[in-house]
């Protein structure tokens, strides 16, 4: 079975514009979650999606958005990227379920110049 | 305060010993995951945890409820045990992050 992908893995953004990340969950995964890595910051939490709903979201500004699709693939959006927002976004998926194994992609990482 | 300490922040290791890496949260949870994870960024999931203990291998883990405290012990460590440790807790609607544990393994 193959595992969580993330496209692109690298990215350079300049301050200002937009950026839209993808992630394919497992098959049969319905659940994705998105957090962001920053050496300052570690790791932290989102969004979680289920079933193309947003069902939690983490303390980031709405520059910071998502949405998943009817097969379960799941993209992040950031607008007006800020240098602050240069960090490695990691998606993981699982089955149904609150406490369930989640599986992690490889992550993008993003630089803003 | 953070509500989730990861302790040691760094620990250094020779080839055989046993090491502990502890976690601590501040506020009832869903679960409880031990990740791991290696230069380049890649994140495994070890365990998740609601009670008691479980084994993979050379990895245990175990949780208690009631001292909100969980550790995560590797017996007779190897320096492919080298790696960033994070515990991570699922509350209601959040996760939340340990800032990880270094663990370094000589040979």
């Amino acid at each position: 079975k193959a595992g969580v992908t993330q496209t692109p893995r690298y990215l350079i953004k300049t301050r200002g514009q937009q950026v839209t990340l993808s992630c394919s969950p497992i098959s049969g995964h319905r659940s994705v979650s998105w957090y962001q890595q920053t050496p300052g910051q570690g790791l932290q939490f989102l969004f979680e999606y289920f079933s193309e709903t947003q069902r939690n979201k983490g303390n980031f500004p709405g520059r910071f958005s998502g949405r998943q699709f009817s097969n379960s693939r799941s993209e992040m959006n950031v607008s007006t990227l800020e240098l602050g927002d240069s960090a490695l976004y990691l998606c993981a998926s699982s089955l149904p379920g609150a406490a369930d194994t989640q599986y992690f992609g490889p992550g993008t990482r993003l630089t803003v110049l | 305060k953070n509500e989730v300490e990861q302790s040691p922040q760094n620990l250094t290791a020779q080839e055989g010993e046993f090491i502990t890496i502890n976690c601590s949260y501040s506020v009832g949870i869903s679960a409880l995951h031990w990740l791991q994870q290696h230069p380049g960024g890649g994140i495994v999931s070890l365990f998740m945890l609601s009670s008691g203990k479980k084994k993979h291998g050379r990895l245990i883990a175990t949780i208690n409820i009631q001292e909100k405290h969980s550790s995560l012990h590797i017996t007779a460590s190897h320096p492919r045990d080298s790696a960033v440790y994070i515990c991570a807790v699922r509350f209601v609607n959040d996760m939340r992050f340990g800032a990880g544990t270094r663990l370094t393994v000589k040979p």
